[in-house]
């Protein structure tokens, strides 16, 4: 069974840099065919997709984030990871990781538990 | 892209149709249905497709189905418990681009 599991600091403060990585057990994020997210939800609001990203580099961006954020993957830890920078308090939210259910013209199939991330002094 | 009213509600054992609107210019757009429980992360529940056909996620119960009709795509729960209580999201995507709806809360009386 695809797990997947978000880490990162709980509490960034404003204009830093907002670090997470997401652990995938029970697959490979190598593997052909999937692509792999990130999503936030900003407390009592709903999902806002940031990007979705291919082991190849291949990444698609929301073109809300996509000047503050980037995306690294290890694929020798089976992890990948995002960075958004320049963060302020809107950038409050649970953030989710999650594998889409084939290329990137397909539904999250899978998610993580999701990471609450906070942006204050 | 998306348009999903924000909240409904049914008796338990009874039925609720949820509905997602897609804007024209997408109306053959296949969807997905997620739920998300209180306090939890989102769950995969089905892709609903422009003929009406889904697919659902694994172990996802046979209460949950999806139909489709010209530019709405619906998940209707059948036989309701109390732990459907939750919000439900359609989502699509165009060219790489992830689209979700604003949600629907829906309430189990």
């Amino acid at each position: 069974q695809l797990q997947l599991q978000e880490s990162g600091p709980g509490l960034v403060k404003p204009s830093e840099t907002l670090s997470l990585t997401c652990s995938v057990s029970g697959g490979s994020i190598s593997s052909t065919n999937y692509y792999w997210g990130w999503i936030r939800q900003p407390p009592g609001k709903g999902l806002e997709w940031i990007l979705s990203t291919y082991h190849s580099g291949s990444t698609y961006y929301n073109p809300s984030l996509q000047s503050r954020v980037t995306i690294s993957m290890d694929t020798s830890k089976n992890q990948f990871s995002l960075k958004l920078s320049s963060v302020t308090a809107a950038d409050t939210a649970v953030y989710y990781c999650a594998r889409h259910q084939e290329l990137v013209s397909s539904p999250f199939d899978y998610w993580g538990q999701g990471t609450l991330v906070t942006v204050s002094s | 892209v998306l348009t999903q009213s924000p909240s409904a509600s049914a008796s338990l054992g009874a039925s609720v149709k949820l509905t997602c609107t897609l804007s024209s210019g997408h109306s053959r757009y296949a969807i997905a249905w997620h739920q998300q429980q209180p306090e939890k992360g989102p769950r995969y529940l089905m892709k609903v497709k422009s003929d009406g056909s889904h697919n659902k996620g694994d172990g996802i119960p046979d209460r949950f189905s999806g139909a489709s009709s010209g530019s709405e795509r619906y998940l209707t729960i059948s036989s309701l418990q109390s732990e459907d209580e939750a919000d439900y999201y359609c989502q699509t995507w165009d060219s790489g681009i992830q689209i979700f709806g604003g949600g629907t809360k829906v309430t189990v009386l």
